[in-house]
This record gives C-alpha cells, sequence and structure tokens, in this order.
C-alpha cells in the first residue's frame, strides 16, 4: 500500500515569496491533516479536513496561510507572503475514519527555508 | 488547552542500558495516548499506543502504560539498541476533537556502541 506522499521534500525562498505544498494521501482516507513542525518543537495541527470540508482550521494564519482539498483527495498548502517564522517542516497525515484512535500515517514532510 | 510535556532531551545510552522518557499530559476529556517515532531522515511512525487508563501499548521491546492517576505514559525499553537511535514523540488525541494530534516537544536519544 502506497504511503503519504508530499511534494516537494525541500523549498528555499526569500521572504516575502509565496510557496505550495501537495500531499496526496493513502488511497481511501477521508481525513487529511496539515501539521507545522518548527525545529526542536513537536508537530503542531494547522487544518484538518474531513473529505473536501473543513473540520479544524483554528491554528491555521488565516491571514497568509491557505489550504484546499478538491474532490476530497490530494490537498495544497500554500503560503503567501512568507515570513521568516514559516521555516519549519511540513506535514501531511490521514487516517482512513473521522474521529477516533486510528492511526495516523505521515508523509515524508516538506522543509521549508525562508531566507 | 490539551497539552503534552516530555522530558527534555538529548538523551545519550550506552547499548543495553535501560530506557526511559517521562511523559504527562493535561487533558479535559479521555484521550487517547501515543508514541511516535521519527528516525533520521524518515517520517514520523506510530511507535506505540493506549486508548484508556491502565491500557498497556508495546511494540519493538518499547512499553507505556496509560497512568490516568498520574497523567502520564512513560516509554521504556529493558535494552536499546544503537537503531533505536531517533526522536521519540508522546502524543495525545481526543476523539471528541476530531482525532488530532497534540505532541510534545520530542525527546531525541542517541544510543552509543
Amino acid at each position: 500500500e502506497a504511503g503519504v506522499a508530499q511534494s516537494p521534500r525541500y523549498k528555499i525562498i526569500e521572504k516575502r515569496q509565496s510557496v505550495a505544498f501537495w500531499c496526496n494521501p493513502i488511497s481511501g482516507h477521508a481525513t487529511l491533516y496539515w501539521y507545522q513542525q518548527i525545529l526542536g518543537q513537536g508537530p503542531k495541527l494547522l487544518i484538518q479536513f474531513q473529505n473536501n470540508g473543513v473540520v479544524d482550521d483554528s491554528q491555521l494564519p488565516k491571514d497568509r496561510f491557505s489550504a484546499e482539498r478538491l474532490k476530497g483527495v490530494d490537498s495544497t498548502l500554500k503560503i503567501q507572503p512568507a515570513k521568516l517564522e514559516d521555516s519549519a517542516v511540513y506535514l501531511c497525515a490521514s487516517i482512513s475514519t473521522g474521529t477516533g484512535i486510528n492511526e495516523q500515517f505521515f508523509g515524508p514532510g516538506t522543509r521549508l527555508t525562508v531566507l | 488547552g490539551d497539552s503534552v510535556t516530555q522530558m527534555e532531551g538529548p538523551v545519550t545510552l550506552s547499548e543495553e542500558a535501560f530506557l526511559t522518557i517521562n511523559c504527562t499530559y493535561t487533558a479535559t476529556g479521555y484521550p487517547s495516548l501515543f508514541w511516535y517515532v521519527q528516525y533520521p531522515g524518515e517520517g514520523l511512525q506510530l511507535l506505540l499506543k493506549a486508548t484508556k487508563a491502565d491500557d498497556k501499548g508495546s511494540n519493538k521491546g518499547f512499553e507505556a502504560t496509560y497512568r490516568k492517576e498520574t497523567t502520564s505514559f512513560h516509554l521504556e525499553k529493558g535494552s536499546v539498541q544503537v537503531s533505536d537511535s531517533a526522536v521519540y514523540f508522546c502524543a495525545l488525541s481526543d476523539p471528541n476533537q476530531g482525532g488530532k494530534l497534540i505532541f510534545g516537544q520530542g525527546t531525541e536519544l542517541s544510543v552509543k556502541p
């Protein structure tokens, strides 16, 4: 079974530029999460989708971050404009059901460096 | 809100030493508890989990017991190997909050031969 795919793996941009990350969850997984992992910290949830609807985006800095999950499969996370403090690893995860204690499967992440 | 606190690292041990990584949590409901591991250059992987008080999760020689009275979920292994070198994250999930994971800050483990 293929895992969660993310691209690109690495991205370096200058502040005020825009950037987009892509995630393809495990086939059939209805719930998709984006997490931000700053160096030396644990991942923090940015946004959660159930199919193509947003369940939780309370921690998403909506003035600069946006995310969508068209057709309930792939998802894109965008930052515009980027700030230095956005340097982090952006992780995508998926599970097969919307709630509960099922295992979240994580992708390899996209490491973003903002100069 | 809910939170997880882990012992700070890095932790350096010799091969075959006993490992304990402390984890305590704060939650309003009845969360499930997890340990995730991140090996160098790889993504997060679930190591073990426990869904209710007194449950013991175990995998690959690692164990952790869900202690509601002390709000703890300490990770233990009797004899570590060099291949256990990684960053370990304790996390909780409240099923009533969409299943999102709340992570501790991670503990880096380095095992020397």
